[in-house]
């Protein structure tokens, strides 16, 4: 079955740039869906971050735009994500998920990852 | 941009109903999805354009989108209930996806 793994640095400093992947198994990237990250800050609710299609287009939410980058690695089978200028407000859990094109619902996701902006 | 407004919390007694609602502006023109979180874990896909179950999820979860409302059900509701549940739409005017605050179901 199609399963995600996030990975990545669990703790990035203030100002410098928060790196992630998530791996595909049982299904290529390349083939079809979209592929997204969505945010939890501690204790709060979802946010989502951005989307890849499979042909390499992107989307980002407004918020985020301007420090957020995120592409595919088709020969990896990765997906990822780069968010520049991180601050103590980039905490939380990340999770990437695969993504219906049709409806855009988010239907198989990672189990997601921890990264803490801190000095 | 978009706006979908949940009530932080709905409580529901053993065996009973619950019903989580999700406003928005027109939300009934739009393909509403359901996911449920359970601490420490990641969501997962409850409901699906409006109200489509994916594989294994009980049909004592149903959902229904009209004017500004969309509503989640949980019939005969169990323990197992107990989580977060967050609505989401994609918003095709700016090709954005939003979530809702999210609900926590308690099961008295």
């Amino acid at each position: 079955q199609v399963q995600l793994q996030e990975s990545g640095p669990g703790l990035v400093k203030p100002s410098e740039t928060l790196s992630l992947t998530c791996t595909v198994s049982g299904y290529s990237i390349s083939s079809a869906y979209y592929w997204g990250w969505i945010r939890q800050p501690p204790g709060k609710g979802l946010e989502w971050i951005g989307s890849v299609y499979h042909t390499g287009t992107t989307d980002y939410n407004p918020s985020l735009r301007i420090r957020l980058s995120m592409s595919l690695d088709t020969s990896k089978n990765q997906f990822s994500l780069k968010l520049t200028s991180v601050t103590a407000t980039d905490s939380a859990v990340y999770f990437c998920a695969r993504v219906l094109a049709t409806v855009r619902a988010f239907d198989i996701w990672g189990q997601g990852t921890m990264v803490t902006v801190s000095s | 941009s978009y706006v979908l407004t949940q009530p932080p919390s709905v409580s529901v007694a053993p065996g009973k109903t619950a019903r989580i609602s999700c406003g928005g502006n027109d939300i009934e023109s739009k393909s509403v999805h359901w996911y449920q979180q359970k601490p420490g874990q990641a969501p997962v896909l409850v409901i699906y354009y409006d109200r489509d179950r994916p594989s294994g999820i009980p049909a004592r979860i149903s959902g229904s989108n009209s004017g500004n409302t969309a509503t989640l059900t949980v019939s005969r509701v169990e323990a197992g209930d107990e989580a977060d549940y967050y609505c989401q739409v994609w918003d095709s005017t700016s090709d954005h996806m939003v979530f809702g605050g999210g609900t926590k179901l308690t099961v008295l």
